[in-house]
């Protein structure tokens, strides 16, 4: 099945500076790539998807890549905000059916 | 925009009782929805998928007699938790795979267990 790494596990920066992490996947087939925010106590809310046929989408402070041919996505957030604190999954279909979801990464955004 | 509702948000049961977690799809249809536990700190893992009108798939380790889904509508998935125990307690959440425009999950907001 689908495999997805996730770097760095934690990330700090300064109010204001940009937040890139990472996400590596190992089925070629995939297609579709959502990363999603989720707060303390809450469930995942999508931030932001890309699909295979497109390299870039951006979103006001958020942007995703894909680099289809070294399977990886980024998501990219500049002028970070405090609110911006939490935890970040990226995803990758698993066949096609349900997703495998990386391991998270913790951004704290510092005022 | 997909709306996918989950009640309760939080529940606290004794040990050896069991919980029933519900999730719903407000505004679309959802021929399937997705069981995950997530432990504190960790990612989400599939538990289960849910199929409406047929038995739930479950993933390898997690005990179908133990974690019982129910599909019973198009926009409805309940997933009790039986004889529950403090091993047990965790965040729950229940996703719905939107059939169109694209492959995008919508989550319900997640119900904290915790068995005492």
């Amino acid at each position: 099945g689908e495999n997805v790494e996730q770097h760095p596990s934690t990330l700090s920066v300064q109010e204001g500076d940009s937040a890139v992490i990472k996400c590596t996947y190992s089925d070629s087939a995939s297609n579709y790539f959502p990363w999603y925010k989720q707060e303390l106590g809450k469930g995942p809310q999508l931030i932001i998807d890309i699909r295979s046929n497109v390299g870039e989408k951006k979103d006001q402070r958020i942007a995703v890549t894909l680099n289809k041919t070294a399977k990886h996505f980024s998501l990219h957030i500049t002028e970070t905000q405090p609110e911006d604190s939490a935890v970040y999954f990226c995803a990758a279909p698993n066949y096609g059916q349900n997703f495998v979801f990386g391991p998270g990464t913790r951004l704290s955004v510092l005022p | 925009g997909a709306v996918v509702s989950q009640h309760p948000s939080w529940v606290i049961c004794k040990s050896g009782t069991s919980v029933k977690i519900e999730c719903r799809s407000l505004d679309f249809q959802a021929t399937t929805m997705f069981w995950y536990r997530q432990f504190p700190k960790q990612s989400l893992m599939l538990m289960a998928t849910s199929n409406e009108g047929s038995k739930a798939t479950y993933e390898q380790g997690v005990e179908k007699d133990k974690f019982l889904i129910n599909h019973a509508s198009l926009t409805l998935s309940t997933l009790t938790v039986t004889s529950a125990h403090p091993e047990d307690s965790s965040f729950y959440i229940c996703s719905a795979r939107q059939a169109s425009p694209g492959y995008g999950y919508t989550f319900g907001s997640g119900t904290r267990l915790t068995v005492v």
